[in-house]
């Protein structure tokens, strides 16, 4: 039981280039979500899905995509980064439908865009 | 109205000390109060969390106060050990919106040996 996995762990990009983030629960959760930590800001929501077949806009969703291919697993997809969007990106997923539910967090991915 | 503030910003604690963080909202609807902790390269996990239906809820060395009407909570760890050092966010959410926490912006806490 791997809990919420993401690959890659690092990954340096040019201004521009794209990229796929990807995530996979194995604890059969319903909601997933992509948040970006950056220093002083928190955790700040990107992107959620609340249930398979569903995605909605978080608080920062600007230049990203989403998909969530099925239960397991939801991608967060960068088509021309920017600087900006260098920071530490966190996949979760809760087990239900409610914002109550806990949330368990995968081990982040590092992104420098230069 | 979102918003969550955390404070302190950092924290330094000597060993057997209280740490002590607080956090305050605005949205009357927000109606369960999560903390999480994070180690370094580490993803965060649940620590404890409170519903404003009690003032106060403790697990083990790690104790939420909730003061509704003052729209604060706060983190309190008794005997804070080196093994505590950590960043810490508050979080609050509601159970009847759209799935979302709002995160405070975590509190770097320093326990000293």
């Amino acid at each position: 039981n791997a809990g919420v996995t993401q690959t890659p762990k690092f990954q340096v990009l040019k201004t521009g280039q794209s990229m796929t983030l990807q995530c996979a629960q194995d604890m059969n959760h319903n909601s997933m979500y992509w948040y970006r930590q950056d220093p002083g800001m928190g955790l700040r929501l990107i992107y959620y899905s609340a249930s398979e077949g569903t995605t909605d806009k978080g608080e920062v969703p600007n230049g990203y995509n989403v998909s969530r291919l099925n239960k397991r697993e939801f991608s967060l997809r960068l088509e021309s980064a920017a600087p900006s969007q260098t920071s530490v990106y966190f996949c979760a997923s809760s087990p239900g439908r409610g914002s109550s539910d806990t949330q368990y967090f995968g081990p982040g991915t590092r992104l420098t865009v230069l | 109205q979102q918003q969550v503030k955390q404070s302190p910003q950092s924290l330094i604690v000597q060993k057997g000390g209280i740490s002590i963080i607080n956090c305050a909202y605005e949205n009357t609807a927000f109606d369960y109060f999560p903390w999480y902790q994070q180690f370094p390269g580490k993803g965060p996990a649940l620590l404890i969390a409170i519903r404003p239906d009690v003032s106060e809820k403790k697990e083990g060395r790690f104790t939420i106060s909730f003061n509704k009407s003052a729209k604060q909570f706060s983190l309190h760890i008794m005997d804070s050990q080196p093994g505590d050092s950590a960043t810490y966010f508050c979080a609050a959410a509601s159970t009847s919106g759209t799935y979302k926490y709002i995160f405070g912006t975590g509190t770097r806490l320093k326990v000293l040996a």
